[in-house]
């Protein structure tokens, strides 16, 4: 069966220091992968998704830029935080865009 | 691109209570998804329900893809079914878009 790992849990960060997460997928091959950010309050706005190496499309001009080194290898960075990265991230990935998403337990970040 | 609204947009039942989740969407579309965010922050896959209906124990969910809704049934509810429930839809392009769900409170 596929399973998504999405890390760490948790992360506080300091204003202007870089930022790394990473999601990966078992179980399957070529899955369309997405990266969502939920900022207090409820909406989820994606951020990237991605249909294959190297293929990214960025949602949102923003801080923050997505890379997908491996085939089932998502990561979400940032050279320089702001406080207005702080959010809840998750990672997502669909093994095709007419089926559903399945989702990641995400990544609470406070930038302070 | 397409629009996603969901209401109420808060309910407060009490246990075993009954309730109905709308979910409006602008465009028709490819895939629609029914969540459930738990209080720790994890999005549960409650259905994949593009059209038709679909039920799972005290859950169901029916989309009318011509009208352009889909409604999630929750019976006797348990104070465990509290959280936020989303809608997404994905129409033409790749991208699933969220409404800004539906926080329920189901009190003993």
């Amino acid at each position: 069966s596929q399973t998504i790992h999405q890390w760490p849990a948790t992360l506080v960060q300091p204003v202007g220091s870089p930022l790394s997460l990473e999601c990966t997928v078992e179980g399957t091959s070529n899955p369309n992968l997405y990266w969502y950010r939920q900022a207090a309050g409820r909406g989820l706005q994606l951020l990237f998704y991605s249909i294959g190496i190297d293929q990214i499309s960025s949602e949102v001009p923003q801080n923050l830029s997505a890379s997908r080194p491996q085939d089932r290898q998502f990561i979400l960075s940032s050279k320089k935080l702001l406080l207005s990265d702080s959010g809840f991230y998750l990672c997502a990935w669909s093994p095709d865009r007419n089926y559903g998403y399945t989702f990641g337990s995400g990544t609470r970040l406070t930038v302070v | 691109g397409i629009q996603v609204e969901q209401s109420p947009p808060d309910l407060i039942l009490q246990e075993g209570a009954n309730s109905t989740l709308r979910c409006n969407f602008s465009d028709s579309v490819n895939n629609l998804q029914w969540f459930h965010q738990n209080p720790w922050g994890q999005l549960i896959n409650l259905f994949y329900i593009p059209s038709g209906t679909k039920q799972n124990g005290r859950l169901s969910a029916t989309t009318v893809a011509t009208e352009r809704y889909s409604l999630l049934y929750i019976s006797s509810s348990q104070t465990t079914d509290s959280g936020v429930y989303f809608c997404a839809a994905l129409g033409a392009t790749n991208k699933l878009i969220f409404g800004t769900g539906t926080l329920l409170a189901v009190q003993p």
